[in-house]
């Protein structure tokens, strides 16, 4: 069974530095073809997909994101960090981390299953 | 920047026939995948490579393709189906996931 937690500051102020931690069980980011991504969600509003990072270390950012985004893997702690820097009040937003599966050999991507979410607010 | 097309809301009667659509340029050559979201929840997959059902999501959820369009069908929508549903795929310029602005499905 394959699990997600997201976990990081549930406040951080405007300007500061966000770092969310995915830990996951069930499966290996060593393991050809396994990915995991980053979606957030503003309240109210629809999902966005921030990063992706594969088994490789073959790291994928959403373009208009790119520039304040970071994504890295532990695989020894199976656990996937996500930094944003130059947080604002828009970037208020519950922060998913998910299962990145695919077909072998192919450059599709989808997400199963996803964790719970972390609702990271940015305010002074 | 590539766009996903979605439906703000579809509402339908309990049993009916529920059609949402996704529309965009690249989704001729890039397969679209389905989730649903309930209030409070996690995105759940519910279809994925336009058309395949995952175990556990009940038979009444089907995907279909046709140009620039992608549909979710749900059979005989029960109330439990009322959420939002979003569509997601990739572009043809190497930006590997994108998804759509999703729709509320209202079961009246």
């Amino acid at each position: 069974q394959i699990t997600l937690k997201e976990s990081g500051p549930t406040l951080v102020k405007p300007t500061q530095t966000l770092t969310l931690t995915c830990t996951f069980s069930g499966f290996s980011l060593s393991t050809s073809g396994v990915g995991v991504g980053w979606i957030r969600q503003p309240p109210g509003k629809a999902l966005e997909w921030l990063a992706l990072i594969y088994w490789n270390d073959d790291k994928r950012y959403s373009p208009s994101l790119k520039s304040r985004l970071t994504i890295t893997k532990d695989t020894s702690k199976n656990q996937v960090v996500l930094t944003m820097t130059n947080m604002d009040p828009v970037d208020t937003a519950t922060y998913y981390c998910a299962h990145r599966r695919s077909r072998p050999d192919t450059t599709e991507n989808w997400f199963d299953p996803w964790g719970q979410g972390t609702l990271v607010t940015v305010s002074s | 920047s590539y766009e996903l097309t979605q439906p703000p809301s579809v509402s339908v009667s309990p049993g009916q026939t529920a059609r949402i659509t996704c529309s965009g340029d690249a989704l001729p050559k890039q397969y679209a995948y389905w989730y649903q979201q309930k209030p409070g929840q996690a995105p759940v997959l519910v279809i994925y490579k336009d058309s395949e059902r995952p175990s556990g999501i009940p038979e009444r959820f089907s995907g279909s393709s046709s140009g620039t369009t992608v549909t979710l069908t749900i059979s005989g929508v029960q109330a439990e189906d009322e959420a939002d549903y979003y569509c997601q795929s990739a572009d043809s310029s190497g930006i590997p996931v994108v998804f759509g602005g999703g729709t509320k499905l209202t079961v009246l």
